[in-house]
C-alpha cells in the first residue's frame, strides 16, 4: 500500500518552545491531509483538515492559533504546536487520502516538559 | 453520534480465527464499511472495506449482513501480530468530503 512517512517520530522539547512535525506522502499525491491527536488509552481524535494550497479547517475545540498547519504540496503537510506546554504532550498522527484511499503515518510522540 | 458500535475487548486463541463483530444499524445505501486497526504506537493501518457483498484479501474478510446493519471482521489464523485496537468505520462512498473518524474499537489481544 501507498506509504506515509512523519519525521520527527519523537520529539521532547521545553515548555514554550515551537516544534514542527512533517508528513510527507512518499508515492502518491494526496489531495486531502488530516491531522489526528491521540492521547493514551484514547481513540484518534481529528484536529483538522488540509488541502494544498487552501487554509486547514480545524475542528471544533482546536486552536488554530496553537496548531499551525501548512500544507506545501500535494505530498508535504506540517503541524507545528507553537508555545507547546505540558498538556500538548501527545501523539500525533498524520494521514494522507487520494480520492478512494486513506493512509496513516506512522505517528510522532510530542513530550513537553 | 456514534455510527458504529464494536465490544470494547476481545481475546483469542492463537491460531484460531478471530471474529470481530461490528454494529452500523443507521448505516445509508451509499455509505461503505472501512476497517482499520492499530498496533500499540503506530499509525492505523487500513485492513479491508465493502459496500454489501462480502470481501476477502490477503489480511482479512468482511461479511456484511444482508441487510447491512452489522458486520463481521474475521481474522482467519490469528497470530500474536495482530494484537491491535480494530475500528470499525462507516463512510459515504470513496469518502467524499467526510472525515474519517474512529470510535473507541476493539481491543483485541492474541493468547499465546
Amino acid at each position: 500500500g501507498a506509504v506515509v512517512s512523519q519525521h520527527p517520530s519523537w520529539v521532547i522539547c521545553k515548555s514554550g518552545t515551537s516544534v514542527k512535525i512533517e508528513c510527507r506522502s512518499l508515492d502518491f499525491q494526496a489531495t486531502t491531509m488530516f491531522w489526528y491527536r491521540q492521547f493514551p488509552k484514547q481513540s484518534l481524535m481529528l484536529m483538522a483538515t488540509s488541502n494544498e494550497g487552501s487554509k486547514a479547517t480545524y475542528e471544533q475545540g482546536v486552536e488554530k492559533d496553537k496548531f499551525l498547519i501548512n500544507h506545501a504540496s500535494l505530498t508535504l503537510s506540517t503541524l507545528t504546536v507553537t508555545s507547546a506546554h505540558p498538556e500538548d504532550s501527545s501523539f500525533y498522527i498524520c494521514s494522507a487520502r487520494t480520492l478512494v484511499e486513506q493512509f496513516f503515518g506512522p505517528g510522532t510522540r510530542l513530550t513537553v516538559l | 453520534d456514534a455510527k458504529t458500535t464494536q465490544p470494547p475487548s476481545m481475546d483469542c486463541a492463537e491460531g484460531r480465527a478471530a471474529n470481530l463483530p461490528c454494529n452500523h444499524s443507521t448505516i445509508s445505501g451509499n455509505e461503505y464499511v472501512y476497517w482499520y486497526r492499530q498496533i500499540h504506537s503506530q499509525g492505523p493501518q487500513y485492513i479491508i472495506h465493502g459496500l454489501k457483498n462480502n470481501e476477502t484479501n490477503e489480511m482479512a474478510s468482511l461479511i456484511i449482513t444482508e441487510d447491512r446493519k452489522s458486520s463481521t471482521l474475521i481474522l482467519p489464523h490469528a497470530t500474536l501480530r495482530d494484537t491491535a485496537v480494530y475500528y470499525c468505520i462507516v463512510i459515504g462512498s470513496n469518502f467524499g468530503n467526510e472525515k474519517l473518524t474512529f470510535g473507541t474499537g476493539t481491543r483485541l489481544t492474541i493468547i499465546p
